[in-house]
């Protein structure tokens, strides 16, 4: 079993729709949580940083952890075209800033239609 | 202010060939890390340089290595390539050590015929 899983889907919405994108993982020792977002040819850029479990809002974005599931969560609200990327999470266990090092999902790539 | 910048942003070699690619960390950043990007595997964490001290290493054979130099530049070397090490690789910078926030670099694509 992997570290952590993520459906790669892709996963197509129309614009204005809730996505909902998901990981799940096996290592209960994270606890941060993190989500990155992709566009084509361009490297990861940091959406939400999150620590143990709960939910972090962030403008459309909201992120949630439930560690006693071991899942985490990361809703877009009123999706637009920008969004279309593919999303990745990331977990860490030990200190914040720590040299541990990050595990990645695959990532989920979406698009927002018009 | 800057980003981090990885050169060069494309490669083309071939089997057996070597390879050193290039990372500019954001200006203060003294913390490099370097990941391979694959369809199949995903994001994968090769190793971190703090102070050109490697603090950590990933699952990769030792034909994968690096360096980083007094200026926080950081080098990574493939030796010996084989079809499968074609990917992209991620260079992404932290500011210090108590920080968990990365920034990356647009990539290197290698592909190895």
């Amino acid at each position: 079993q992997k570290e952590v899983e993520q459906d790669p889907g892709p996963l197509s919405v129309p614009e204005g729709a809730i996505v909902s994108l998901n990981c799940t993982y096996s290592n209960s020792a994270f606890q941060y949580f993190m989500w990155y977002r992709q566009y084509s040819r361009k490297g990861p850029e940091l959406l939400m940083y999150t620590y143990s479990s709960g939910n972090k809002e962030d403008g459309r974005f909201t992120a949630q952890v439930d560690k006693s599931s071991k899942y985490i969560s990361l809703f877009i609200r009123d999706s637009q075209p920008s969004d279309s990327a593919t999303y990745l999470c990331a977990m860490k266990g030990g200190s914040q800033g720590g040299s541990e090092k990050l595990v990645f999902g695959k990532g989920t790539k979406l698009t927002v239609n018009p | 202010k800057a980003g981090v910048t990885q050169t060069p942003r494309y490669l083309i070699k071939t089997r057996g060939q070597q390879v050193t690619l290039s990372c500019s960390p954001i200006s203060g950043h003294r913390s490099v890390s370097w990941y391979q990007q694959t369809p199949g595997q995903g994001l994968q964490f090769l190793f971190e340089y703090f102070s050109e001290t490697q603090r950590n290493k990933g699952n990769f054979p030792g034909r994968f290595s690096g360096r980083q130099f007094s200026n926080s530049r950081s080098e990574m070397n493939v030796s010996t390539l084989e079809l499968g090490d074609s990917a992209l690789y991620l260079c992404a910078s932290r500011r210090t050590s108590g920080s968990d926030i990365q920034y990356f670099g647009a990539g290197t694509r290698l592909s190895v015929l």
